[in-house]
């Protein structure tokens, strides 16, 4: 298994600017959730979904979107960078039950 | 509303000595409670979990943390420091009861000094 894996790595854009992150897992896992991190603020909530079809927002969702068509994938939409969303973006994935949630490599977003 | 507060942005031990990282919490209901590490430049890894039941959780890596309800805290523990501890270490609470939603604390940096 891949597990969760996440494109592009690094990404730097202009502020205006739209692009969508990617999320995939082999996992067959309901959960799946975006988040951010900043230095000093931990992990922050973006959105998650507890199944295909099925979203919600979290701590922070303003300025993103997200979808989910299919179990495997949930891609993370921004409408219009802003520089505040210079962060880097971790998914996550979990089973049903279990509580745990195994996170992809991360993508380093800048926003100019 | 859930909450988590991590004592200790840095903390620095020598190679061989006691490891603990201070986590506690607030939760108006009975709280699902994770330790996860990140080593530079890679995502969360989980070291270990409570949910119900044993009250010390022994986890990934000669870590154990124990949930002490009287003092809404869950400490993080390792007998003896090793260098390949050094990473960054993140309390979380489950939030609302949906296993997607975790609210973290902002972490604690751990060094390990030879």
């Amino acid at each position: 298994n891949a597990g969760v894996t996440q494109t592009p790595k690094f990404q730097v854009l202009k502020t205006g600017q739209s692009m969508t992150l990617q999320c995939a897992q082999d996992m067959n896992h309901e959960y799946m959730s975006w988040y951010r991190q900043d230095p000093g603020m931990g992990l922050r909530l973006i959105h998650y979904s507890v199944g295909a079809g099925i979203t919600d927002q979290g701590e922070v969702p303003n300025g993103y979107n997200v979808s989910r068509s299919t179990t495997e994938d949930f891609p993370l939409r921004l409408l219009s960078a802003a520089p505040s969303q210079t962060s880097v973006y971790f998914c996550a994935s979990g089973p049903r039950g279990s509580y745990e949630q195994y996170f992809g490599p991360g993508t380093r977003l800048t926003v100019t | 509303a859930q909450s988590v507060t991590q004592l200790g942005s840095h903390v620095s031990v020598s190679e061989g000595a006691l490891v603990l990282l201070r986590c506690n919490y607030s939760s108006s209901v009975p709280p699902y409670l994770f330790w996860y590490v990140q080593y530079p430049n890679q995502g969360l890894q989980l070291l270990l979990k409570y949910t119900t039941g044993a009250t010390l959780v022994k986890g990934i890596n000669g870590f154990e943390a124990e949930f002490k309800k009287s003092e809404t805290s869950f400490h993080l523990t390792k007998p003896s420091a090793h260098m390949s501890d050094a990473a960054e270490y993140f309390c979380a609470v489950l939030h609302g009861g949906s296993q997607g939603n975790l609210i973290f604390g902002k972490g604690t940096k751990l060094s390990v000094k030879p």
